[in-house]
């Protein structure tokens, strides 16, 4: 099984702050990987697909990066509206599509 | 537009079953796999089960293998989520969500039903 790890686990920022999540995988993934935000109490919503492909409607200060086993989610300017937690997804697997343990990003 | 909404959802005690479903408007139905995922309090998201849009192939997370059954009627346009044996462990919110083939991703997600396991 493929096993996904994200670093940090949680992490505090401030408005306007350029923000860098990295989502590791156990191996490599090609750039099978995806990125979610999910707000407190409603569904995930896809943000990136295939690493660095932005989902259509999802501002572009959102950008993902990276193949094989690293990868990197960066928002350029952090907004209000975008606290939240993010997980990565690898679709290495597809259809079977397995999530990494998320990071909280909360306000400083 | 499109709507996933899952119901079934409770409190059931630890051995017990429920069954989850999941009715979806505003797309093709038969045209898409269809994925459960839950998310246990407090935790991340874990994927569950995986249908096939023929349903003819089924996937589950190791953990709830030989307890869990998805299945779909695309008559009726509902994903379903038989759950036996139920487990504290199998307490959570439990997701629908589409499978966007060609990108490999789920794009489209229901608000979620609350599963209480407890006795």
């Amino acid at each position: 099984d493929i096993q996904m790890t994200q670093s940090p686990s949680s992490l505090s920022a401030s408005v306007g702050d350029r923000v860098t999540i990295t989502c590791r995988a156990s191996q490599s993934i090609d750039r099978y990987l995806n990125w979610y935000q999910q707000k407190p109490g409603k569904a995930p919503k896809v943000l990136i697909y295939a690493a660095s492909t932005l989902q259509s409607g999802v501002p572009s200060r959102f950008s993902g990066s990276g193949s094989g086993t690293d990868f990197t989610l960066t928002i350029s300017s952090l907004q209000p509206e975008d606290f939240a937690t993010y997980y990565c997804q690898q679709s290495h697997t597809n259809p079977i599509l397995t999530f990494g343990p998320g990071t909280k990003v909360e306000i400083k | 537009q499109v709507q996933l909404v899952e119901s079934g959802g409770g409190v059931v005690q630890p051995g017990r079953s429920l069954r989850l479903s999941c009715s979806v408007s505003g797309l093709t139905f038969r045209n898409y796999g269809l994925h459960w995922v839950r998310q246990a309090p407090g935790r991340g998201l874990e994927w569950v089960s995986l249908i096939s849009y023929d349903g003819t192939n089924k996937y589950y997370v190791d953990s709830v293998k030989g307890r869990f059954t998805i299945s779909r009627d695309n008559s009726k346009n509902t994903l379903y989520l038989q759950m036996n044996s139920l487990r504290v462990e199998d307490m959570a919110v439990y997701y629908c969500a589409t499978h966007y083939g060609s990108g490999r991703f789920m794009d489209y997600w229901g608000q979620g039903t609350v599963v209480t396991v407890s006795s």
